[in-house]
């Protein structure tokens, strides 16, 4: 079956890069996922990256896939205090209607 | 850019009564949507995948004669949770496949007195 698991927590300085890592188990998947969300709000979507990268840039957001590991991270440059959130990441295979599976999330706490 | 919205953000209602969560792809078309449940400070689960013009697909353990999916249109799908307990109260989330992404509502929190 499927598992997407995280580590529950993550403690950085301000200005620190963080990175935040995933292990999943479904070797058939199309899709690996990283959501935000803050205090009180709904998930916002930061970055996808297809199975078939091994790496993916976005601004200060860089998410690096082993598919052989079966091992997604995210990692945040010049981290700033309004990054403070909890972090899902996410897995969705095409055979499967592209349903999501989330991990448990990743609490980053950012200290000035 | 793609826009999934849902309404209401907040509902209180009483126990008994039931409460209708509306999702709504706003300028995208979605054929299949997905609602989510999330309780505190845990993630989301989901609970069921609503298909346009068809029967939801319920995940197990979801009552389907509670949550009540229906999926009218290929912009509007909508969870009704019937004669609502105190325990139904959670943060309701739907989302909606868009490209390469998946787009998620901002969430409805249910409260049930």
């Amino acid at each position: 079956g499927e598992d997407v698991e995280q580590s529950l927590f993550l403690s950085v300085r301000e200005g620190d890069s963080s990175v935040i890592n995933c292990t999943y188990t479904d070797s058939s998947s199309t899709y690996l996922y990283w959501y935000k969300q803050e205090p009180g709000a709904g998930l916002q979507l930061l970055t996808y990256i297809f199975s078939n990268m091994d790496m993916k840039q976005d601004q200060r957001l860089t998410v690096l896939l082993n598919k052989k590991d079966k091992h997604l991270s995210l990692r945040i440059a010049d981290t700033q205090t309004g990054d403070s959130a909890i972090y899902f990441c996410a897995e969705s295979r095409q055979n499967a209607g592209n349903m999501l599976t989330f991990g448990g999330g990743t609490r980053l706490m950012v200290k000035p | 850019g793609a826009v999934v919205s849902q309404h209401p953000s907040r509902v209180i209602c009483k126990s008994g009564t039931s409460v209708k969560i509306e999702c709504r792809s706003l300028d995208f078309q979605a054929t299949t949507m997905f609602w989510y449940r999330q309780f505190p400070k845990q993630s989301l689960m989901l609970m069921a995948t609503s298909n346009e013009g068809s029967k939801a697909t319920y995940e197990q353990g979801v009552e389907k004669d509670k949550f009540l999916i229906n999926h009218a249109s290929l912009t509007l799908s909508t969870l009704t949770v019937t004669s609502a307990h105190p325990e139904d109260s959670s943060f309701y989330i739907c989302s909606a496949r868009m490209g390469g992404g998946v787009v998620f509502g901002p969430g409805t929190r249910l409260t049930v007195l």
